[in-house]
């Protein structure tokens, strides 16, 4: 069965450092979403792309991230200076269309910072 | 707004047993309802949703749920716990088939033998 992939699983950077987290959607869809989870709390809305641009974010996605997809396979999620409170496991999703309902999530990428 | 509330951070149940694990929603318009499962260190599954049509849906795992309007709830259920059920559960809704899913605080389901 197919599924998302993201890479790397665990990523530790130090404050003020650039990321970049990358996920590999299901390969008929279109629409892809980042989410996040900080440790013991809810998973929370980040973005959502559609088409080669950006669809809808939420208040967290500012100015610091931003959203890619370089080569028709993946899709990534860059922090260009990292905080503390960005540590979090961020969670890719893909969509095949409208009409689908169901968003399928990869496995995760914890990342922290230090 | 659209928001979900899951009002137990805990369930624990006996293996063998009912479960329930409860959700309430609001959103303007039709609600797309979802329950996902996360296990330790792992994504998040799919279990089961609902769009339209019978107000009980079933899904993955011997999972059910009931989608009540006038109650504005969509209440996970299964008629017998098993131990590997054990994991944390969040309800989710959505307004169009591609909308970003806005999700519940998540309830922890522990099962005991």
């Amino acid at each position: 069965e197919p599924e998302v992939t993201q890479t790397p699983s665990h990523q530790v950077t130090q404050m003020g450092q650039e990321v970049i987290l990358r996920c590999v959607p299901i390969s008929n869809h279109l629409y892809f979403y980042w989410y996040r989870q900080i440790l013991g709390q809810k998973v929370e809305f980040l973005v959502s792309f559609y088409n080669n641009e950006i669809s809808e974010k939420s208040e967290i996605f500012d100015d610091q991230f931003s959203v890619e997809r370089p080569d028709g396979s993946n899709f990534t999620l860059k922090i260009r200076s990292t905080k503390l409170e960005d540590s979090a496991m961020y969670f890719c999703a893909s969509l095949q269309g409208q009409g689908s309902y169901e968003q399928y999530f990869g496995p995760g990428t914890r990342l922290t910072v230090t | 707004a659209q928001s979900v509330a899951q009002p137990e951070d805990q369930v624990n149940v006996a293996e063998g047993n009912p479960l329930t694990v409860k959700c309430t929603y609001s959103v303007s318009g039709n609600p797309y309802l979802f329950w996902y499962v996360q296990y330790p260190n792992r994504g998040l599954q799919f279990l089961l949703k609902y769009i339209t049509g019978d107000n009980l849906v079933k899904g993955s795992y011997g999972f059910e749920a009931e989608f009540n309007k006038s109650q504005t709830s969509f209440h996970l259920k299964k008629p017998s716990a098993l131990v590997s059920d054990s994991a944390l559960y969040f309800c989710a809704v959505k307004r169009g088939s591609a909308s970003k899913i806005i999700f519940g605080s998540g309830t922890r389901l522990s099962i005991r033998p």
